[in-house]
């Protein structure tokens, strides 16, 4: 079965500190993986896909193929970044929407 | 940005009784809307996909005849939980895909709290 692994529930740093939340995934086929982002009492939403190969709010995040992980980074995390983050894959390839999460990651940015 | 809006937002219901929660796409059609359940401090499992005009598709492991999705129009999906018992409560999220949106482009819902006393 196809699976999305998240190995912190937890992550907490400080405010400018480097930030990585880990995600691994099971191999299969050509992936399609996601981070999306949950803000206190706030839907979930898109942070990044891996095809857009972007930056957003400072965010990245690199397929590694060989190592089967889409871990996301931040140079100098903020307090505004805490929010839950969840990695996530498509399970139809290039057919968006039906998805398998990880566990979630709870990140807490402290001052 | 398009809106993908669920109602209602919390909603606790008896043992026994079936409670239907909606979700509507605002700004676009969506031919396919997926639903998910979370359960507090777990990750979202994708329960069903909602397809209009047509059958849905169930996950394994999930009981059709007790999760009831309907898709009558392109901007609304519905899941109803039948004879809905305490193990039922939970946090259920939809979401819909915009066909015309940059890479199939998913929205997702705020989320419907069901608690089932």
């Amino acid at each position: 079965a196809q699976r999305v692994t998240q190995p912190e529930k937890l992550l907490s740093v400080f405010k400018g500190a480097p930030v990585e939340l880990k995600c691994n995934y099971s191999y299969s086929g050509s992936p399609e993986l996601f981070w999306y982002v949950q803000y206190s009492r706030q839907r979930l939403q898109l942070l990044l896909r891996h095809i857009s190969r972007e930056s957003i709010k400072g965010f990245t995040a690199d397929l590694n193929k060989g190592e089967t992980s889409f871990h996301l980074k931040k140079p100098f995390a903020q307090e505004e970044d805490s929010a839950m983050y969840y990695c996530a894959r498509n399970l139809i390839y290039n057919q968006g929407g039906k998805l398998i999460f990880g566990q979630g990651t709870e990140l807490s940015v402290k001052p | 940005g398009a809106v993908v809006s669920q109602h209602p937002s919390w909603v606790i219901c008896k043992s026994g009784t079936s409670v239907k929660i909606e979700c509507r796409s605002l700004d676009f059609q969506a031919t396919t809307m997926f639903w998910y359940r979370q359960f507090p401090k777990q990750s979202l499992m994708l329960m069903a996909t909602s397809n209009e005009g047509s059958k849905a598709t169930y996950e394994q492991g999930v009981e059709k005849d007790k999760f009831l999705i309907n898709h009558a129009s392109l901007t609304l999906s519905t899941l109803t939980v039948t004879s809905a018992h305490p193990e039922d409560s939970s946090f259920y999220i939809c979401s819909a895909r915009d066909p015309t949106g940059a890479g199939n482009t998913i929205y997702f819902g705020e989320g419907s709290w069901l608690t089932v006393v």
